[in-house]
């Protein structure tokens, strides 16, 4: 039961272009989300985060878009940088106590090219 | 403030004995929480402790096991180690007390299973 789902494993974009990361959930308890940047055999990096009662938030080029009543959310990258290359993951968690404590649930990743 | 560190950063072990990771959460972090990436199933949930409490465990065999102590220091220990444990741990540390909040990764421990 996959709760959160990034549907393309990868997308390629021209430097200065927009790249648009998608993310779908399944699991209405979700009231957070992250957007983590990865590169190989090292750990996550936040890049940014909304909370459930907005739908945008931007800091500098990054911004995420929350449409829950899709349960969708996009991060877009403007302008992409060849810096931006690496896997984007979205997470999402819920603050209901119990089994959500500490616990992120993670896509499986959207791998990022941007080309000069 | 100096990051989440963990030790060691790579580790080769062979089936059936038993490994133990530590980490180092951000200074005033008290939540910490384990994953394990691998390739087939992505980033999954160990578990995460929060003042020297487990207060929440994901879906992984009685094998893998953790402890933090006073000064939130956690680590975590696999015993009987199989080939399929082979995989990056990571642990993230978060400033609030759900530990559901924006949680920082450290750099992680590649484990191979010989």
């Amino acid at each position: 039961d996959q709760q959160v789902k990034q549907n393309s494993p990868s997308l390629s974009v021209q430097e200065g272009r927009i790249s648009i990361l998608n993310c779908d959930y399944t699991n209405s308890m979700f009231d957070y989300f992250l957007w983590y940047k990865k590169y190989p055999a090292e750990g996550p990096t936040f890049l940014i985060s909304i909370s459930s009662i907005k739908d945008k938030n931007e800091d500098g080029r990054f911004t995420v878009f929350l449409n829950k009543s899709a349960k969708h959310l996009s991060l877009h990258i403007v302008p992409s940088q060849p810096g931006d290359s690496a896997v984007y993951f979205c997470a999402a968690s819920g603050r209901a106590g119990g089994t959500s404590y500490g616990k992120l649930t993670f896509g499986q990743g959207t791998i990022l090219t941007v080309h000069p | 403030k100096a990051g989440v560190t963990q030790t060691p950063r790579y580790l080769i072990k062979t089936r059936g004995q038993q490994v133990t990771l530590s980490c180092s959460p951000i200074s005033g972090h008290r939540s910490v929480s384990w994953y394990q990436q691998t390739p087939g199933q992505g980033l999954q949930f160990l578990f995460e402790y929060f003042s020297e409490t487990q207060r929440n465990k994901g879906n992984f065999p009685g094998r893998f096991s953790g402890r933090q102590f006073s000064n939130s220091r956690s680590e975590m220990n696999v015993s009987t180690l199989e080939l399929g444990d082979s995989a990056l741990y990571l642990c993230a540390s978060s400033p609030d007390s759900w530990g559901t909040d924006t949680q920082y990764f450290g750099p992680g421990t590649r484990l191979t299973v010989l």
